[in-house]
């Protein structure tokens, strides 16, 4: 079974540019998971998908960001435009549904490193 | 809000030296408890998830534990290769699925 992937590993872009992460989910995973790592600091909660549809986004910082999740697969979450306070690890994680929910089990990508400078 | 607090934040071990380590957590009810793995470079790996006070699991030298305010991670007899961030999540009862994490233990395992 393929785990989850992340695109790119790296990106370097300066304050105010566009970019966009992507993250496939492992196939059959209606659950994605967007988390951000700064440094020194805890992995924090971005936003949870179900399928196609947003099911929690509190942890998301502000409306630079955008997260979708095209026709329940694949994710994309774009900064639009990069804050120097944005840097950080952005981990994607996906879980299966089972009859008493999302599946506790989240299996992580290894990242996306993100540096604004 | 909930909260997760790690201790110690690094820890050293000769081979064999057996240890635990320590979360403690608040949270307006407890769905789960979870602990996880992590090397550099890569994403969390899951290892337990922990329901109620009381409940242990165990995955070959890792023995976790649960109680009303705290959990622990014991380490029997650690191998170099359990050199890792170990962190510690709490999902709160009641709520969608947003994980709270801890800031990690980072062991090292010396041969």
């Amino acid at each position: 079974e393929a785990g989850v992937t992340q695109f790119p590993s790296h990106s370097v872009i300066e304050k105010g540019q566009t970019v966009t992460l992507r993250c496939d989910p492992i196939s059959g995973h209606d659950n994605l998971y967007w988390y951000r790592r700064v440094m020194g600091k805890e992995i924090k909660f971005l936003l949870h998908f179900v399928k196609e549809s947003k099911q929690d986004e509190s942890g998301m910082p502000n409306n630079r960001f955008l997260a979708e999740r095209t026709g329940g697969t694949y994710s994309t979450l774009k900064v639009q435009p990069a804050e120097l306070e944005d840097s950080g690890v952005y981990f994607c994680a996906s879980s299966r549904t089972t009859d008493r929910g999302p599946n506790n089990e989240q299996f992580f990508g290894p990242g996306t490193r993100l540096t604004v400078l | 809000e909930d909260q997760v607090t790690q201790s110690p934040e690094a820890l050293r071990l000769q081979e064999g030296e057996s240890s635990s380590l320590n979360c403690s957590y608040t949270v307006s009810g407890l769905r789960g408890l979870f602990w996880y793995r992590q090397d550099p470079g890569k994403g969390p790996e899951f290892l337990f998830t922990l329901y109620s006070a009381g409940e242990e699991k165990e995955k070959e030298r890792l023995k976790a534990t649960l109680t009303k305010k705290e959990s622990f991670l014991h380490i029997t007899a650690p191998k170099p290769e359990d050199s890792a961030t170990y962190l510690c999540a709490v999902q709160p009862s009641g709520g969608y699925q947003k994980v709270t994490f801890g800031t990690g233990t980072k062991l090292q395992v010396i041969p």
